[in-house]
């Protein structure tokens, strides 16, 4: 099973500033099968990125990701304050078939 | 607009099992990998399992012995049976749309909180 470590597990940051966000797996994951997610209180998760570069419909272009092999990194450029929130990265390996989700980077106003 | 709900008991007894159905609306259930996901109380998500095509079943390692999901096309519905739970397996459920192509989930359920206690 390929585990899938973030970090840094909380970052501190004030709007207007850049977040980036790591996930790094315990072996290569293919980039089609890297996503990201937002999740606030109480809500799902929400799907940001795919195929670890392409934003999903709707997501403002201040999210970006990029990575291959075993290194994944979400970009945040501009921090607006809805964006303080829990990130999760997650794989998707077809041999076996198996879906693995980073712990989470909670992402907090400083 | 793909719409997923979940329904099913808020409380079950230790070694009882859990059942939750999901309701698609706004698509096609065909072609996609209709899954259960899982958060306790302050923890991060994992992955139970999906179905495909009414009859192709994925399941994680860690639960397999335990689950069973299960669809019905002719109600655009899909549901998770756990068996044996224990105070462990509370946690929000989510069901979600997988996506083949790009092995995400593109589409979530609200979420339905599930306390295992007696």
């Amino acid at each position: 099973e390929i585990v899938l470590t973030q970090s840094p597990g909380t970052l501190s940051l004030s709007p207007g500033e850049r977040a980036t966000l790591s996930c790094r797996a315990s072996q290569s994951v293919s980039s089609s099968y890297l996503a990201w997610y937002q999740q606030k209180p109480g809500q799902a998760p929400r799907l940001l990125i795919y195929g670890a570069s392409s934003r999903a419909t709707g997501i403002p272009d201040r999210f970006s990701g990029s990575g291959s092999g075993t290194d994944f990194t979400l970009i945040i450029s501009r921090l607006e304050p809805e964006d303080f929130a829990v990130y999760y990265c997650q794989q998707y390996s077809s041999s076996p078939p198996m879906y693995t989700f980073g712990q989470g980077t909670k992402l907090q106003i400083k | 607009q793909v719409q997923l709900q979940e329904s099913g008991p808020g409380l079950v007894k230790p070694s009882e099992t859990l059942s939750l159905t999901c309701t698609v609306s706004g698509g096609s259930i065909i072609n996609y990998y209709w899954s259960w996901i899982r958060q306790p109380p302050g923890k991060g998500l994992e992955y139970i399992g999906y179905i495909y095509n009414s009859g192709s079943t994925n399941y994680n390692p860690s639960l397999k012995s335990r689950v069973t999901i299960s669809v019905d096309t002719s109600k655009n519905q899909f549901s998770l049976k756990l068996s044996s739970v224990t105070a462990a397996d509370t946690a929000v459920y989510y069901c979600a749309r997988g996506y083949y192509v790009w092995g995400d989930f593109d589409y979530w359920g609200q979420g339905t909180l599930v306390t295992v206690s007696s």
